[in-house]
Order: structure tokens, then C-alpha cells, then sequence
């Protein structure tokens, strides 16, 4: 079964500076890929997909994703944090009528 | 204009009492779902539905029934409430098995 890995469970980063959440995958078919974000008390809402397109993918509040095949990586990038991104995000992959998840990575954003 | 909703927001019960979460999707969507978030945030797949048939059952205790009576509804019925059931319930939904899930703003279950 596919699964991935989200490294870091806490990240900090200055208002404006650069946001990087990692997540690695393993799978043995191409992958579906997925990031969620997860603001307090509410549901999932989908950052960005990866589906076998073009990799590097655009998503919502200027985050972007790169697929690396060699790497077995699908890391998340903003280049500017925002206070409003302080927020659970979690990486996932598509297993056929289920998503499989990451553990999540807290983001606070340090003013 | 709610995409997926589910009732009720909270539920706070007794510990072996029954009840239900609603879940009704108005995206046209033929596959639905229920996750079950622990404490530690994490998130696991409890149940898929597909056109109103079960596909997935991830090893939940028969005490979790799921119920579809159309393809835009998926409740989930709880009996004998345990301790260990607190938790956030999302539903979810999506077209075609692979493709991006929406889901629901989740049930946050308390059993005191």
C-alpha cells in the first residue's frame, strides 16, 4: 500500500520568510498525491493535487509543490508566510477509495 | 452552498449510549467516506462508499455501522459508545476513487 512520511512535526518561520513542509511517499504505482491544510476547528480544505501532470504544481494562497520521482518527494513551498497560515497541513496519497495521510505538520508564524 | 456538511458540529454523550452523525454532500459526487481524526490530529480511513455500496471497511468495530440511502448521503451510527471513541469525525466526498476528496467541517464526539 502507498504511504508518506511528513518530516517535522513543528516548523516556525518569520512572517515573509520562506515556508518548506516535506513530505516523502512510497508507492509502487505512480502516485496521486495530495496537501491539505487544516486551520483550527475546521475541515480539510485541498491546497494542491499532483496527478501525474506537470510537476510542479500550482495550489490556493500561493503555495506550490514540486514532484520528484528520484526523490520520492512532494515538498511544500510558499515563498512568504502570512500570519494566516498558521495551520495543520498534511500531506497524503491516494490509495483507491481511501487517502492515506501524514502525520501533519504544525505551522506557526512568528510575527 | 455547502459543498459537504455534517451534523450535528458537537456531540457529548455518556459512555454506552447510541448515536448517529449525518452526512449529506451536494456535489454531484459518487463516493463518499468517513475519517476518523484522533487526538494527535491523526487521520484514518474508517469507511468508502461507492454509488452506495461498501468498499472499504478499515477494520472498524461492528459497533460503527454506515449507512448510504442515496449517493449523496452517508451517516454513520455509533452503538455502545466507548471512551476511546472521542474523537473528530470528518465525512468526505469524491468523484471517482483517485481524484481530490472535499470534506465535511467534522463532528467532534465527546464520550464522558
Amino acid at each position: 500500500a502507498q504511504s508518506v512520511t511528513q518530516l517535522g512535526s513543528h516548523v516556525s518561520v518569520s512572517e515573509g520568510a520562506l515556508v518548506l513542509l516535506r513530505c516523502n511517499y512510497s508507492s509502487s504505482v505512480p502516485p496521486y498525491l495530495f496537501w491539505y491544510v487544516q486551520y483550527p476547528n475546521q475541515g480539510l480544505q485541498l491546497l494542491l493535487k499532483y496527478t501525474s501532470a506537470a510537476t510542479l504544481v500550482k495550489g490556493i494562497n500561493d503555495f506550490e509543490a514540486e514532484f520528484k520521482k528520484s526523490e520520492t518527494s512532494f515538498h511544500l513551498t510558499k515563498p512568504s508566510a502570512h500570519m494566516s497560515d498558521a495551520a495543520e497541513y498534511f500531506c497524503a496519497v491516494s490509495n483507491d477509495y481511501k487517502l492515506s495521510f501524514g502525520a501533519g505538520t504544525t505551522v506557526t508564524v512568528r510575527a | 452552498d455547502t459543498a459537504v456538511s455534517q451534523t450535528p458540529k458537537y456531540l457529548v454523550t455518556q459512555m454506552g449510549n447510541d448515536k448517529s452523525i449525518k452526512c449529506e454532500q451536494n456535489l454531484g459526487h459518487d463516493t463518499m467516506y468517513w475519517y476518523k481524526q484522533d487526538s494527535k490530529k491523526f487521520l484514518k480511513i474508517m469507511f468508502s462508499y461507492n454509488n452506495k455500496e461498501l468498499i472499504i471497511n478499515e477494520t472498524v468495530p461492528n459497533r460503527f455501522s454506515p449507512k448510504s440511502p442515496d449517493k449523496a448521503h452517508l451517516n454513520l451510527h455509533i452503538n455502545s459508545l466507548e471512551l476511546g471513541d472521542s474523537a473528530v469525525y470528518f465525512c468526505a466526498s469524491s468523484q471517482a476513487k483517485r481524484n481530490e476528496q472535499f470534506f465535511g467541517p467534522g463532528t467532534r464526539l465527546t464520550v464522558l
